[in-house]
């Protein structure tokens, strides 16, 4: 079974920073990838798809990878600021159609 | 405005009671997903529906229920059979083909009183 982990599982910084964030799977056979942010008692937003044939993906500050071979994807954000607070979810598309989501990296940007 | 509508937006049930969870779609989407969310975990995908009049169940089904009649609606069922139905419910849309893109409702906060 598939299975998502998602490094940190939170993190609080002070404005401006660069930041990475980590999601790997345990099986490798995913068709994409999706990175949503999830604000407190709201739904998901999407930010970034990485499609099948596509490595990177960038919007903005953002910039997420993802690496096939091995499973793992990486969001890239720059110049943090204290409206990127929020939860970030990765969730692979899985041959049986459906999408796999991690547990999430709560962020918290300090003014 | 394209997207994804849930309703209501927090709905309360008692011990025994059955519920039902709307999500509609205007988006033109084959796929439907109904997913589940407690504190501090991961979403958990309970049924998912790729066409009209078909769905699937997902990694925790056991005392919920869904239908696909119209290819814009997918509600979810809430069972008395569910002894623990406290949670955030999230429902999502997509195409079918393999680069397909979710997009998700804003959620029902169901809570058992």
């Amino acid at each position: 079974k598939q299975e998502v982990t998602q490094i940190p599982a939170a993190l609080s910084v002070p404005e401006g920073e660069n930041l990475v964030l980590n999601c790997s799977f345990t099986d490798s056979a995913i068709y994409n990838l999706q990175w949503f942010r999830q604000d407190p008692g709201k739904g998901l937003t999407s930010l970034l798809l990485i499609q099948s044939s596509q490595r990177e993906q960038t919007s903005g500050r953002l910039n997420a990878s993802l690496d096939k071979s091995s499973g793992r994807s990486t969001l890239y954000i720059a110049a943090s600021q204290p409206g990127d607070s929020a939860t970030y979810l990765c969730a692979g598309l899985n041959y049986g159609q459906n999408f796999v989501f991690g547990p999430g990296t709560r962020l918290s940007v300090l003014p | 405005d394209g997207g994804i509508t849930q309703s209501p937006k927090y709905l309360f049930r008692k011990e025994g009671q059955n519920v039902t969870l709307s999500c509609e779609q205007n988006l033109n989407h084959d796929a439907m997903y109904w997913y589940r969310q407690d504190p501090g975990q991961g979403l958990r995908l309970i049924y998912y529906s790729q066409i009209v009049n078909d769905f699937q169940k997902g990694d925790i089904a056991e005392g919920y229920s869904v239908s696909r009649e119209k290819k814009e609606s997918f509600p979810l069922t809430v069972t008395s059979a569910q002894k623990n139905p406290t949670a955030f419910y999230l429902c999502a849309s997509s195409t079918t083909d393999r680069n397909v893109e979710a997009f998700f409702g804003q959620g029902t906060r169901l809570t058992v009183v």
